[in-house]
């Protein structure tokens, strides 16, 4: 497809169980940006990627969130020990090119967490 | 504080009225400007770039002050199909984290 493509779109997790999302950004996208929104609220930023290299991972709440994009592409965030607290919709988002530069930034439909 | 503010609103207008929105933001450093639309349980996408100048889109119009460190969004002759929540975003330069504010939501009403 043209977009931002994230999968699962739904998941629920029992508290404890490890959750590993996926995102395939738009095609020759350079950066790539995971964020987290709660029912309410606006994305919350979590990191960022600039092809393989993770630039900005100062949103992730705790050491039990990781995220990777190993081959500069598609990009997985994984969580581990899944809490109540966790439960969001977690956004993948990205552009052409660096942001600053006027590249829009595309979002995909994002994987909606429930942990119970 | 957080980096980037707004009014949650909800904003409830009749259809026609025109509408504006505040956002400010703490960094001094922060040089590109943006409005989002989200539309419910949707994902967020752009609905035009702030520029220093001002620029208006059809019956919107965005400007920004750099002075006192906020941005803000005008709709005009509200549409029923304007209701959603608009997110303002903020980018520094130095390694484009972008960040967004919390959201403003309109609901237009017949």
């Amino acid at each position: 497809g043209a977009g931002v493509s994230q999968s699962p779109r739904y998941k629920v997790a029992k508290r404890g169980q490890d959750v590993a999302l996926r995102c395939d950004p738009i095609s020759g996208h350079v950066s790539l940006f995971w964020y987290q929104q709660a029912l309410g609220q606006g994305p919350e930023f979590l990191t960022y990627f600039q092809n393989e290299a993770q630039l900005d991972k100062s949103g992730l709440p705790s050491d039990r969130f990781f995220a990777e994009r190993p081959e500069g592409s598609v990009s997985t965030l994984k969580i581990q020990r899944t809490q109540q607290e966790d439960s969001a919709v977690y956004l993948c988002a990205s552009s052409l090119q660096l942001p600053s530069g006027g590249n829009t930034i595309y979002f995909g439909e994002g994987s909606w967490l429930t942990v119970v | 504080r957080k980096e980037v503010e707004q009014d949650p609103g909800p904003f409830n207008v009749p259809e026609g009225a025109t509408v504006a929105f505040n956002c400010t933001y703490s960094n001094s450093a922060s040089q590109s400007f943006f409005w989002y639309r989200q539309d419910c349980r949707k994902e967020p996408k752009l609905l035009m770039s702030v520029y220093s100048s001002g620029n208006e889109d059809g019956r919107f119009t965005a400007q920004l002050n750099r002075a006192s460190q906020y941005i803000s969004l005008l709709i005009r002759d509200s549409k029923l199909s304007d209701s959603a929540t608009y997110l303002c975003v903020v980018m520094k330069t130095s390694y484009d984290k972008v960040i967004f504010g919390p959201g403003t939501s309109l609901s237009v009403i017949p």
